[in-house]
């Protein structure tokens, strides 16, 4: 059983399109992430939520929207995309937030914008 | 702010040993290190808590030294699955619960 699942696993989609990458995962978890790896390997955190409510934000352009509609979903929906937008896109997830609880990451989404 | 960590990149024969250094300008925490293969996805290595424990995962151990702001992984008498990038993630004490991650340390291990 796949603990943290992604879809899709590759998205190529044009400048100004408007588009979503879904994320589950079955291991119970309170807390859910999504980090952007940029081309040079940077793992930066975007989001996180626990138990449905957002609890980091971080300096995210507007055009992308965080829904989470239980703890064990987590969406990231991005609006009018741009060039700079191309990354891997990863959701993890910790048994609950806070210091101590390791992070299990998704498969990621390779996104690339023409 | 994300730590800094050292050295970039590292090539070894298998059974060599390395060391990958992760430091950080703010009071921490606790450190997490993970490892991702090319095309996969980051796995948990290990995390160390404030109180300077030193942590084992089958040959790969850390360190961690809460006054110098820094923590080690070593990697000892490498073996080729032990090729990948690894990433020292930072939580600091004034941003609980939010993982800031190095630029990674690329290892590779060959025959």
């Amino acid at each position: 059983d796949t603990a943290v699942s992604q879809t899709p696993k590759y998205l190529v989609t044009q400048m100004g399109n408007d588009k979503s990458i879904k994320c589950e995962q079955n291991l119970g978890h309170d807390t859910m992430y999504w980090y952007k790896q940029d081309s040079k390997k940077f793992l930066k955190i975007m989001f996180s939520y626990n138990n449905k409510e957002l609890i980091i934000n971080e300096t995210v352009p507007n055009r992308f929207s965080p829904k989470s509609p239980d703890k064990a979903h987590l969406n990231l929906h991005i609006n009018s995309l741009e060039l700079g937008d191309s990354a891997v896109y990863f959701c993890a997830s910790s048994q609950a937030l806070g210091q101590t609880y390791e992070q299990y990451f998704g498969p990621g989404t390779r996104l690339t914008v023409t | 702010q994300q730590p800094v960590q050292s050295p970039q990149a590292v090539i070894l024969r298998e059974g060599e040993d390395a060391v990958i250094n992760c430091s950080s300008s703010k009071a921490l925490y606790s450190v997490h290190w993970y490892r991702q293969k090319h095309g996969e996805a980051p796995v948990f290595l290990m995390i160390l808590l404030k109180g300077g424990e030193q942590k084992g995962h089958d040959k790969i151990s850390a360190s961690f030294n809460e006054k110098k702001q820094q923590s080690s992984l070593y990697l000892t008498a490498s073996q080729l699955s032990y090729s990948g990038t690894y990433f020292c993630g930072t939580d600091s004490t004034d941003s609980w619960g939010k993982l800031q991650f190095g630029a990674g340390t690329q290892v590779v291990v060959t025959p």
